[in-house]
């Protein structure tokens, strides 16, 4: 699986949206981007993944740039439910295991 | 919406004890992990099992650990001889063959099983 690179920690305003970066600069050609997130000490939620389309499904938005080295997972509206780890993850499919970094700690703030 | 369980939610047990830990995956799915997160690090991988035999494990996976789908609805995880350095949680998950056996694309993980050695 290709490296991920993700901001250790970000605050978000309740009710604003959310915007996570993740640099995926050696991701190939037959690797998705899944997002995950880990609530605290709840079992890792997936989130969304894409491949070189931005997608949209009822918890998020991802955003892959052109050239597919970065892209950005987007909440719209943030609630504090949504504070938590957030994993962005290079994959080529859905049955391999999946490799969590550190992830970015978001914490919405009221 | 379907989901994976656990049981026990949390499991406490003397070092150099066998430790069994249970899952129920979700039921049309084939794909079966088992990860864990020691206290303050990442979740680590496990193993995947797939047609009632190991498709992946990794270093962790000794021969401490073992994997068994005993009938058709759970999915455990033996640890034979617990060491302090086994406490942790304990997570399954599970995915579909996007047949007509769900989204393959996604793995469903289960909320965790508390394992504390003493």
């Amino acid at each position: 699986d290709a490296k991920t690179t993700q901001p250790p920690s970000m605050d978000c305003a309740e009710g604003r949206a959310a915007n996570l970066p993740c640099n995926h600069s050696t991701i190939s050609g037959n690797e998705y981007v899944y997002w995950y997130r880990q609530i605290h000490s709840q079992g890792p939620q997936y989130i969304i993944h894409g491949l070189k389309n931005n997608e949209t499904n009822e918890m998020a938005s991802l955003i892959i740039t052109e050239d597919r080295k970065s892209s950005t997972l987007i909440l719209p509206h943030a609630t504090l439910r949504d504070t938590a780890v957030y994993y962005c993850i290079a994959r080529s499919g859905g049955y391999q295991k999946v490799t969590f970094g550190i992830g970015t700690k978001l914490q919405v703030i009221p | 919406e379907p989901e994976v369980t656990q049981t026990p939610s949390h499991q406490v047990t003397q070092m150099g004890q066998e430790v069994i830990l249970r899952c129920v995956p979700i039921s049309n799915h084939l794909y079966f992990y088992w990860y864990r997160q020691i206290l303050g690090q990442k979740v680590e991988f496990l193993v995947s099992f797939y047609n009632n035999e190991i498709s992946e494990k990794s270093e962790i996976f000794d021969d401490q650990f073992s994997v068994e789908r005993p009938d058709g609805s759970n999915f455990t995880l033996k640890i034979r001889s617990t060491k302090l350095e086994d406490s942790a949680m304990y997570f399954c998950a599970s995915s579909g063959t996007g047949l007509a056996g769900g989204n393959p694309y996604e793995q469903y993980f289960g909320p965790g099983t508390r394992l504390t050695v003493t």
